[in-house]
């Protein structure tokens, strides 16, 4: 059959509302995560990190919660802009190792 | 600061010449990453070097592909022969510290026809 690249998973969410965006990573042993924003034609764009002896973890209008206990992580925009629209990354690492990025979440603001 | 810098940003090639992608990581970072994105794939980290050193390089696909850095401010990877297949985007990021984010370029896009 045709092959046919990797489907995105979407969110689509009004101008003002708070993003949730997630992630399930896979190696128990990762201590370090990070969430990246990618708009198009750039290179990833650092967000926001947390290690694994914290579960939330807060900046300018995001948050990153982390739930070791079933291995996910989140992303939570508040009050997100059109300016947010882009493909978001979470990556793990294990102990200062190399990072290894999931698949990428779209997310799109509608006014 | 100016980033790390990626030349060139497109390149055209015919399938069979030799491409070599060139990257600049931040000044006083110790760890510098090649990776390759396409739609079918993701991001996939090719191989990393932490003070000019080669620490893994088991996501290199084939032996047509080699990287180097000769020093810790210039690194390359380099392509021969090129295939149809091998065309993405290729980033390259730096690190200073193994538990900093990394700072990626803006990425080389590549096209083999």
């Amino acid at each position: 059959g045709e092959s046919v690249g990797l489907h995105l998973p979407t969110l689509s969410v009004q101008e003002g509302d708070n993003s949730i965006i997630n992630c399930a990573y896979s190696n128990s042993a990762s201590d370090y995560f990070i969430w990246y924003k990618q708009e198009s034609g750039k290179g990833p764009q650092f967000i926001i990190d947390i290690r694994s002896n914290m579960d939330k973890r807060q900046g300018q209008r995001v948050t990153v919660l982390l739930n070791k206990t079933v291995k996910h992580l989140s992303l939570q925009i508040a009050a997100t802009q059109p300016g947010d629209s882009a493909v978001y990354f979470c990556a793990e690492q294990n102990s200062g190792y190399a990072l290894n990025f999931g698949k990428g979440t779209s997310l799109l603001v509608t006014p | 600061d100016a980033g790390v810098i990626q030349s060139p940003r497109h390149e055209v090639t015919e399938m069979g010449q030799e491409v070599t992608l060139r990257c600049k990581p931040i000044s006083g970072h110790n760890s510098l990453f090649w990776y390759r994105q396409t739609m079918m794939r993701g991001l996939e980290l090719l191989i990393y070097f932490n003070n000019n050193v080669p620490i893994d390089d088991s996501g290199m696909p084939e032996d047509r592909f080699s990287a180097k850095m000769p020093n810790a401010s210039f690194s390359t990877l380099k392509i021969q022969p090129s295939e149809p297949r091998d065309s993405a985007v290729y980033f390259c990021a730096s690190r200073q510290t193994g538990y900093d984010g990394y700072t990626f370029g803006s990425g080389t896009r590549l096209t083999v026809v």
